[in-house]
Order: structure tokens, then C-alpha cells, then sequence
């Protein structure tokens, strides 16, 4: 079970937007750390995507945007494109000293 | 452009101990406040951090795999490694390793993930 929640699965239509959260605890995204998002295409090492709750890495298209709000964090997507189909973790830090992720969501574009 | 890369045995038996090590180049390893990570991947699962160092020798670790863990750092060849006892087959994943912004930071450069499995 991984420390921080996230759906198994999302989807939508090209051009549309979708959002995938990511749960946490007083211990971890409650407790002010920082969440970071990550673009894992099939078969590849995974990609920084969103750092520091809403900052994007040159190079990542402004269609991808992040937000937190108490115990949670959210990874926005507008304009979807069949390039987005991917899978995406959410990264946090926890009290318990210690790096942990979310399980990730499949993001199937339709 | 920073590069990393994992190399080591291809497979490993249950009861032994994994062996990998990452080479950093386009970059040194003692250059800012970065520390060295390993994450693992099980297939079809989610990641999981394994533990990360600072070149000058400070480390944490998972602590549901602590007592299995060592990370190690070479300044003089550039690279940091990771050795993991005991394996079983539930140690079978693609093994990452990664920089990161301080111990709490976001894992900027990762190499391209090695497949190490657990089976005798």
C-alpha cells in the first residue's frame, strides 16, 4: 500500500481536461512538504513533471499545472493529447524521514 | 547534461545480495546540494524509494528495508551503489537510481532503470 492515494485510472477525450489527485496525511502533504509529479511513458524511467506543488521544469508544456490544499494535491491536464497517455506519481516527503509515492494513475487518452 | 546509469548482474538468486551500481557523468557527484537516490519499481506496481546519500556520507533509508540496505558513494569514480540483502522474489523490480533537490526534494535526473529478478 503505497503511503500517499491516488485513482488507478483516469481518462478523457483529446482537448478535454482532467485532473488526478494525490491523498495524503498530516504526516506528509498535511505536514507543508512539498508533492512532485512525474510522467512515466511505457517501458521509460520516469520524468519530472511538476515540482515544488506547481512548478514546471523547462521543456513541460504549460498545459500541465499542480496545485495543493491541506492533506491533498492535484495534477492538472487541458488540452489533452495522445501523446499525455501515460502513467503519473505523485512524490512527497514524510515525517517519518522518509521519500514516499503515490501508486500511480493510468491516464488512458480516448 | 547530466547522464545516469545503473549496471550490474542481470539476476540474482534468492537469499543473495543485489549489487548495483549508478555512474554519473556530465556532472560530479560532490557538485551542490544534491543527494544520490535509489527507487525500485515492481513490475506493474507503483515506486518505492529504496534510500538516498549525500556524497559526503550522510544517508537515510526506507525503513521497511533498512535493515537490508547499504548505500555507498565513490567520489573518485563518480558513482554511488546500493547493495540489498537477503533478496527474495518480492525484491524483483526495475531498479532506478536518481538525483535529488535535498532529501525531501523532487528526483530531477534518473537513469533509464535496470530489471534486476529475483529467481533461483
Amino acid at each position: 500500500q503505497s503511503v500517499l492515494t491516488q485513482p488507478p485510472s483516469v481518462s478523457g477525450a483529446p482537448g478535454q481536461r482532467v485532473t488526478i489527485s494525490c491523498t495524503g496525511s498530516s504526516s506528509n502533504i498535511g505536514a507543508d512538504y512539498d508533492v512532485h509529479w512525474y510522467q512515466q511513458l511505457p517501458g521509460t524511467a520516469p520524468k519530472l513533471l511538476i515540482y515544488g506543488n506547481n512548478n514546471r521544469p523547462s521543456g513541460v508544456p504549460d498545459r500541465f499545472s499542480g496545485s495543493k490544499s491541506g492533506t491533498s494535491a492535484s495534477l492538472a491536464i487541458t488540452g489533452l493529447q495522445a501523446e499525455d497517455e501515460a502513467d503519473y506519481c505523485c512524490q512527497s516527503y514524510d515525517s517519518s524521514l522518509r521519500v514516499v509515492f503515490g501508486g500511480g494513475t493510468k491516464l488512458t487518452v480516448l | 547534461q547530466l547522464q545516469l546509469q545503473e549496471s550490474g548482474p542481470g539476476l540474482v538468486k534468492p537469499s543473495e545480495t543485489l549489487s548495483l551500481t549508478c555512474s554519473v557523468s556530465g556532472g560530479s557527484i560532490t557538485g551542490g546540494s544534491y543527494y544520490w537516490v535509489w527507487v525500485r519499481q515492481p513490475p506493474g506496481k507503483g515506486l518505492e524509494w529504496i534510500g538516498s546519500i549525500y556524497y559526503s556520507g550522510g544517508s537515510y533509508y526506507n525503513p521497511s528495508l533498512k535493515s537490508r540496505v547499504t548505500i555507498s558513494v565513490d567520489m573518485s569514480k563518480n558513482q554511488f551503489s546500493l547493495k540489498l540483502s537477503s533478496v527474495t522474489a518480492a525484491d524483483t523490480a526495475v531498479y532506478y537510481c536518481a538525483r535529488g533537490l535535498g532529501i525531501r526534494g523532487h528526483l530531477d535526473y534518473w537513469g533509464q532503470g535496470t530489471l534486476v529478478p529475483v529467481s533461483s
